[in-house]
Formats: structure tokens, C-alpha cells, sequence
């Protein structure tokens, strides 16, 4: 099955800095990768996804980048803010149809 | 739309009893799933279904879980009997169905403390 490893596990940033997150995953067959973010005592919920036709992705201050050949991928978070507080998780989809998450990376953004 | 709803939203029992969580999936959604998240473990997939049907239940971590979907709009989670170990964030979320680029939703999460 697919295994996705993620890292670093923490982050701490100054606001204002770049944040980046990797992850690696094991299946070729994976074709869609989604990030959710997951603030303090609340829900995940989808902040940008990428998939595999599509090396770069952008939405505001949050992008991703794909590359399939390495099977990793990765977000940048750019001009941080404290809001940007939160559990990170990148997760791989494809041929079983369920994501694979990773362990998440809790950003932290210092004012 | 209201999202998925789960209830209750905290729980707090004693070892050996039963508990029951419930979820109420996006109307129209195909698919449900049920996840455990602790911070030894992350996020763990225990089962999920489409169109009512259960398709994977090998996260389930053993017998003492079930889950059931008796139709469209209901799926439960049932641990019996609990044990402080199963003290965990419970979440359900739904997609529209299990294609690669549908998104799955959450709901709000069942705290569970077994004490």
C-alpha cells in the first residue's frame, strides 16, 4: 500500500517568513495530493491540492509543487501569519481511491 | 449545507462500557469514512463506505469496533466494550464518491475519553 512521509514534524517560523513542508510517498499510482490544514481543536479541511498532470499549483500566499519522478511533493506557505498556526497534513490518492495521510507538521508562527 | 454532523461531540465514559458515535454524512455524498486521530498515531483510517456498503474495514483495530451504515444518512461507530486506549479524536467525513479528485469533508470530531 502507500506509505507518505512527511517533514519536519514542527515548524517555527517568524511571521512574515516562508514556511515549507515536504512529503515523499511510495506508490507510483498516486495522482492527486491534497493538503488540509487543521487549526487547534477543529477539523481538517483542504487548503490546496495538486495532481499529477500538474507540476505547480498556486493559491494566494499557499503553493504546491509535484514531482513525480522523486515522488515527492511539497507546500509553501509565503509572508506567514499567526493565523497560519496550525496541524499541516499532506495526504496521496490513487489507485485504492483513499488518501494515504502523513503525520502532519505543526507550523508555528511567532508575531 | 449544514456539512457532516457528528454527535456527541465530547465523550466521556468509563472502561467496559459501551459507546456509539454517530455521523450524518453531506447529503448526496456517496462515500463515508471513519477516522481515529491521536498524537501517537496521527490519522488513521478505521473503515469506510460507499453507497452504504462497507468496502474496508481492515484500520479497524479489533473486534470490540463496529461500524454501520444503515443508510444514506446515518453511519455509527460503536465500541464495546471501550477501554482508555481508545481515547481518541473520532472523525467522519464524506465525499462524493471515491474518485481521485473528490475531496472529503470532515465533521467536527467525537473527543472520546475513556477513563
Amino acid at each position: 500500500g502507500e506509505n507518505v512521509e512527511q517533514h519536519p514534524s514542527t515548524l517555527s517560523v517568524q511571521e512574515g517568513d516562508s514556511a515549507v513542508i515536504k512529503c515523499t510517498y511510495s506508490d507510483s499510482a498516486s495522482n492527486y495530493f491534497p493538503w488540509y490544514k487543521q487549526e487547534l481543536g477543529k477539523r481538517p479541511q483542504l487548503i490546496i491540492d495538486i495532481r499529477s498532470n500538474v507540476g505547480e499549483k498556486k493559491d494566494q500566499r499557499i503553493a504546491v509543487t509535484l514531482n513525480k519522478t522523486a515522488k515527492h511533493f511539497s507546500l509553501h506557505i509565503t509572508e506567514t501569519q499567526p493565523e497560519d498556526s496550525a496541524v499541516y497534513f499532506c495526504a496521496a490518492k490513487g489507485g485504492s481511491y483513499i488518501p494515504t495521510f502523513g503525520r502532519g507538521t505543526s507550523l508555528i508562527v511567532h508575531p | 449545507d449544514a456539512g457532516v454532523i457528528q454527535s456527541p461531540r465530547h465523550e466521556v465514559t468509563e472502561m467496559g462500557q459501551e459507546v456509539t458515535l454517530r455521523c450524518k454524512p453531506i447529503s448526496g455524498h456517496n462515500s463515508l469514512f471513519w477516522y481515529r486521530q491521536t498524537m501517537m498515531r496521527g490519522l488513521e483510517l478505521l473503515i469506510y463506505f460507499n453507497n452504504n456498503v462497507p468496502i474496508d474495514d481492515s484500520g479497524m483495530p479489533e473486534d470490540r469496533f463496529s461500524a454501520k451504515m444503515p443508510n444514506a444518512s446515518f453511519s455509527t461507530l460503536k465500541i464495546q466494550p471501550s477501554e482508555p486506549r481508545d481515547s481518541a479524536v473520532y472523525f467522519c467525513a464524506s465525499s462524493l464518491g471515491l474518485a481521485e479528485s473528490y475531496e472529503q469533508y470532515f465533521g467536527p470530531g467525537t473527543r472520546l475519553t475513556v477513563t
